[in-house]
């Protein structure tokens, strides 16, 4: 079957850096999203993995390593605003989106 | 402004009455979601349609139908809605190259 697997719940210091990791196991690999999802809205995206290695996004980083499945979403600076859910997305070899069940940010003055 | 919208934003529905949640996008995309929520189980998708008259089963399809007679619109039907079926439902679009979605608001619906 296929699977991704995300942390469910994380506790960060505003100001910190915080690592969201994330494996998944699916039927092919056509690139992986992060999204972001604050309470009561609707899930944005954050960033696309295709290619092994990081892509840098102002205070948002995402590494991705096709051989080992797995994923990393990097937060520097924290602020409060970046309590949210962080959701991991994998599209499989029939270009459908596998989520995760997501990962939820706690932000701690 | 270009985007997704939904309607309603919430309802509540008794047990076995019919329901359409409507969607609509202005970004012509070729592709359309309908997904379902629930706490700790992540998104799941419910139905899809790759493009305007076409139209395919998710993870999970039961008691749930949609048609897709256009671009902009995805609407999504519980025949006869049970209380399992109480969840947030979002719409989402993709133009088929980068496979990003972009989503509506969501829907609230409690079958009581």
């Amino acid at each position: 079957g296929q699977n991704i697997d995300q942390p469910t719940e994380m506790t960060a210091t505003e100001g910190a850096i915080v690592q969201i990791n994330c494996t998944y196991q699916t039927s092919g690999f056509n690139g992986l999203f992060w999204y972001q999802q604050h309470a009561g809205e609707a899930p944005t995206f954050l960033s696309y993995n295709v290619l092994d290695g990081l892509e840098e996004k102002g205070r948002f980083s995402s590494f991705l390593s096709r051989s080992k499945g797995y994923s990393y979403l990097l937060l520097k600076e924290l602020q409060m605003k970046d309590s949210a859910s962080y959701l991991c997305a994998v599209t499989d070899s029939n270009y459908q989106l596998i989520w995760g069940a997501g990962t939820k940010l706690i932000i701690k003055p | 402004i270009a985007g997704i919208t939904q309607a309603p934003t919430s309802q509540i529905l008794a047990a076995g009455r019919r329901m359409t949640l409507r969607c609509t996008q202005d970004m012509r995309h070729n592709a359309m979601y309908w997904y379902r929520q629930d706490l700790g189980l992540g998104l799941r998708l419910i139905h899809y349609s790759n493009t305007a008259g076409t139209t395919g089963k998710g993870e999970v399809p039961d008691g749930y139908s949609v048609s897709r007679a256009n671009t902009d619109d995805f609407p999504l039907t519980l025949a006869s809605a049970v209380p399992s079926q109480t969840s947030v439902y979002f719409c989402a679009s993709s133009d088929g190259t980068s496979n990003e979605q972009f989503f509506g608001p969501g829907t609230r619906l409690t079958v009581l």
